[in-house]
């Protein structure tokens, strides 16, 4: 069965940097885009961007240029996306998501990791 | 920017139909999909590519599209749908994601 399995909870200071990872298993990993997805607590969804992992193309949200990077071993069928310069505004529940296989950025997503709580404090 | 407009909330009895609607100038040419987040757990997926079910997701989950709009419709509502709904697209480019603000769904 499909599964996406995130790494587990950060606890980062002002200024430093976190990076998430997303073990999958079940399926083909270059086959499928993957997206990752932020929820501060009482929030809403946030689209953080897309990678396709067989080429390694990315495409971020304009507000988190700059500061993100998404990234993949595909030995190891493992995604990765790390934030820098963190400020509390970016504590979060992060999610890895699959893409729906339509390779299309934005598109939808089906299958989602367990989701990694972030927490920005001095 | 652009944004994918939703209501903060809908209410209906139980059997009753829920519509959820989702507002944004690019939905005649981009995707849309409807998510389901209920407490504590990670979205579930509704309805893709605008009208398109997934085989898991019961029946009265529906999708529709007209203009800058798209629905979705819950047919016979029940206590477990009570949840928040979450509309995603793309813009105009489809290069940037987003998503729509939720709707709160409560089962009176």
């Amino acid at each position: 069965q499909v599964q996406l399995v995130q790494s587990g909870a950060e606890v980062k200071k002002p200024g430093a940097s976190v990076k998430v990872s997303c073990k999958t298993s079940g399926y083909t990993f270059t086959s499928y885009d993957i997206s990752w997805v932020r929820q501060a607590t009482g929030q809403g969804l946030e689209w953080m961007g897309w990678m396709n992992p067989n080429s390694g193309n990315t495409v971020y949200a304009q507000k988190l240029q700059g500061r993100v990077t998404m990234t993949r071993n595909t030995s190891i069928n493992t995604a990765y996306m790390e934030v820098s310069s963190l400020t509390s505004e970016d504590t979060a529940v992060y999610y890895c998501a699959r893409g729906l296989g339509f390779l299309a950025v934005a598109g939808g997503v089906d299958y989602w990791g367990q989701g990694t709580l972030v927490t920005v404090s001095s | 920017s652009y944004e994918l407009t939703q209501p903060p909330s809908v209410s209906v009895s139980p059997g009753q139909t829920a519509r959820i609607t989702c507002s944004g100038d690019a939905l005649p040419h981009q995707d849309a999909y409807w998510y389901q987040q209920k407490p504590g757990q990670a979205p579930v997926l509704v309805i893709y590519k605008d009208t398109e079910r997934p085989s898991e997701i019961p029946e009265r989950f529906s999708g529709s599209s007209s203009g800058t709009i798209v629905t979705l419709t819950i047919s016979g509502v029940q206590a477990e749908d009570e949840a928040d709904y979450y509309c995603q697209s793309a813009d105009s480019t489809g290069t940037q994601g987003l998503f729509g603000g939720g709707t709160k769904l409560t089962v009176l």
